[in-house]
C-alpha cells in the first residue's frame, strides 16, 4: 500500500538557518504530494502541494520539488524564523479513483527554531 | 469564506461510552473525510463521505461509523469507547472529482478515561 517516510525529529535550528526535511514515498501511479503544518493545539494547514513530476510547490518561503525518479518531496526553506516552529507532515494522495481521494501521512517532523 | 468547523473542541468520555463528533465543510465543498491523530503520530484515514454515502474506508473497526447530511455536514460516531480511542479527530473537506486538496478543521480532542 501507499506509505510516506519522513526524517525523525525534533530538528533544532538557529534563526536564519537553512532547513531541509526529507520525505520519501511509496505509491503506485502518479500521486499528488503535500506538505501540511501543524502548530501546537491546532489542526493541519496546507503549506504547499505538487501534482506531477518535476512540479515545485512553494509558499511562505518554503519549497518542495516532486522527484519521481527518487520518489521524494523534500521540504526546504532558505532562512527559518522562530515563527516556523511547528510539526511538518508530508502526505500523498493517490491518483483520483472515481473522484474521491484519501491522504496518507508521514509521522511528522517537529521543527524548533531558536534565537 | 468560512473554513472547516468542528465541534466540540474537547470531549472527555469513559470506557464503553459512545461519542458523536460534528463537522461542517468549507463553503463550496461536498466531500468530508475523517482522520484520527494519536499523540505524536500522523493522521490516519478513517473514512470519506460524498453524496451521503461512505465512499472509502481506512483500517478502522465497525465501532467507527459516520453520516453525511444533505447540507454536506458530517458526523463521526464511535461506540464502545476504548482507552486507545483517545486522540485528536480531524475533519477535512474537499470537492469530489475536482480537486484533491483537503482542508482541515481544528479538530476535536477526545480523551477516554
Amino acid at each position: 500500500g501507499d506509505s510516506v517516510t519522513q526524517m525523525e525529529g525534533p530538528v533544532t535550528l538557529s534563526e536564519e538557518a537553512f532547513l531541509t526535511i526529507n520525505c520519501t514515498y511509496t505509491a503506485t501511479g502518479y500521486p499528488s504530494l503535500f506538505w501540511y503544518v501543524q502548530y501546537p493545539g491546532e489542526g493541519l494547514q496546507l503549506l504547499l502541494k505538487a501534482t506531477k513530476a518535476d512540479d515545485k510547490g512553494s509558499n511562505k518561503g518554503f519549497e518542495a520539488t516532486y522527484r519521481k525518479e527518487t520518489t521524494s518531496f523534500h521540504l526546504e526553506k532558505g532562512s527559518v524564523q522562530v515563527s516556523d516552529s511547528a510539526v511538518y507532515f508530508c502526505a500523498l494522495s493517490p491518483s483520483f479513483v472515481g473522484g474521491g481521494n484519501k491522504l496518507t501521512f508521514g509521522t511528522g517532523t517537529q521543527l524548533k527554531v531558536e534565537l | 469564506d468560512a473554513g472547516v468547523t468542528q465541534s466540540p473542541t474537547h470531549l472527555i468520555k469513559t470506557r464503553g461510552q459512545q461519542v458523536t463528533l460534528r463537522c461542517s465543510p468549507k463553503s463550496g465543498h461536498d466531500t468530508v473525510s475523517w482522520y484520527q491523530q494519536a499523540l505524536g503520530q500522523g493522521p490516519q484515514f478513517i473514512f470519506q463521505y460524498y453524496e451521503e454515502e461512505e465512499r472509502q474506508r481506512g483500517n478502522f473497526p465497525d465501532r467507527f461509523s459516520g453520516h453525511q447530511f444533505p447540507n454536506y455536514s458530517s458526523e463521526l460516531n464511535v461506540n464502545a469507547l476504548l482507552l486507545g480511542d483517545s486522540a485528536l479527530y480531524l475533519c477535512a473537506s474537499s470537492q469530489w472529482g475536482v480537486e484533491d486538496t483537503q482542508y482541515f478543521g481544528p479538530g476535536t480532542r477526545l480523551t477516554v478515561l
